[in-house]
């Protein structure tokens, strides 16, 4: 079956506007991530759902950054008032469960390239 | 909180040989395992493999396998037989025995010279 998608592949945007990257996981997987991944730095955890619970919020960098997933399946990051720090590699994953006790592998896409002005 | 450390920012390697990727680890969890991902100038992660620390034998699949060394907190990459497709960044990472957030080494850079 298909991937994981994301889109847009490329984001140009000016400081200040709101921003919104989407992810398509593998279908039936319950578990969703996003990480971060800075010019010649590695992934960063920014946030993290399973199936019905509540987001594991702990890696997002400030409030300006959220996410919601809809009817478990696509989700969307947005940032909001976008800084040129926020320029990165957004990656997002998913894997079966998700559940905590056995290590899962987690399937990535091929990310959005997000340039702030 | 875990930490991963790759000491090797780039490297080159002959084409038909073999290259040794370090990944040196530390956590406080007495059951955890390591994965090896692949990224390709496209950007797109690629699982290679993983091993947890209870495995006995080292990992394998394919040109990939994964030398494990707990007591020294290592878990190193070794591709055999190197191919020009191999040059990419590779990333060792490791799951917390809660949850599933990865974290990350900063990475090898590999570039396979004809």
């Amino acid at each position: 079956g298909a991937g994981v998608s994301q889109s847009p592949s490329n984001k140009v945007t000016e400081k200040g506007k709101d921003v919104e990257l989407r992810c398509d996981p593998i279908s039936g997987h319950t578990a969703l991530y996003w990480y971060r991944q800075s010019l010649g730095q590695g992934l960063e955890f920014l946030i993290y759902f399973q199936g019905n619970s509540a987001p594991d919020k702990s890696g997002l960098p400030s409030d300006r950054f959220s996410a919601e997933r809809t009817g478990g399946s696509v989700s969307t990051l947005t940032i909001q008032r976008t800084q040129q720090e926020d320029s990165a590699v957004y990656l997002c994953a998913s894997s079966p469960h998700g559940t905590s006790g056995e290590a899962e592998t987690q399937y990535f896409g091929p990310g959005t390239r997000l340039l702030v002005l | 909180a875990q930490k991963i450390t790759q000491t090797q920012p780039g490297m080159f390697v002959q084409e038909k040989e073999a290259v040794t990727l370090d990944c040196t680890y530390d956590t406080s969890d007495q059951s955890y395992g390591l994965f090896w991902y692949k990224q390709p100038s496209s950007g797109e992660m690629i699982f290679l493999i993983y091993q947890g620390s209870y495995d006995e034998q080292n990992a394998t699949e394919g040109r990939y396998s994964l030398n494990f060394q707990k007591a020294r907190k290592s878990a190193n990459l070794v591709i055999s037989a190197s191919q020009l497709g191999d040059s990419a960044m590779y990333f060792c990472a490791m799951p917390p025995s809660a949850g599933n957030k990865l974290t990350f080494g900063g990475g090898t850079r590999v570039l396979v010279k004809p």
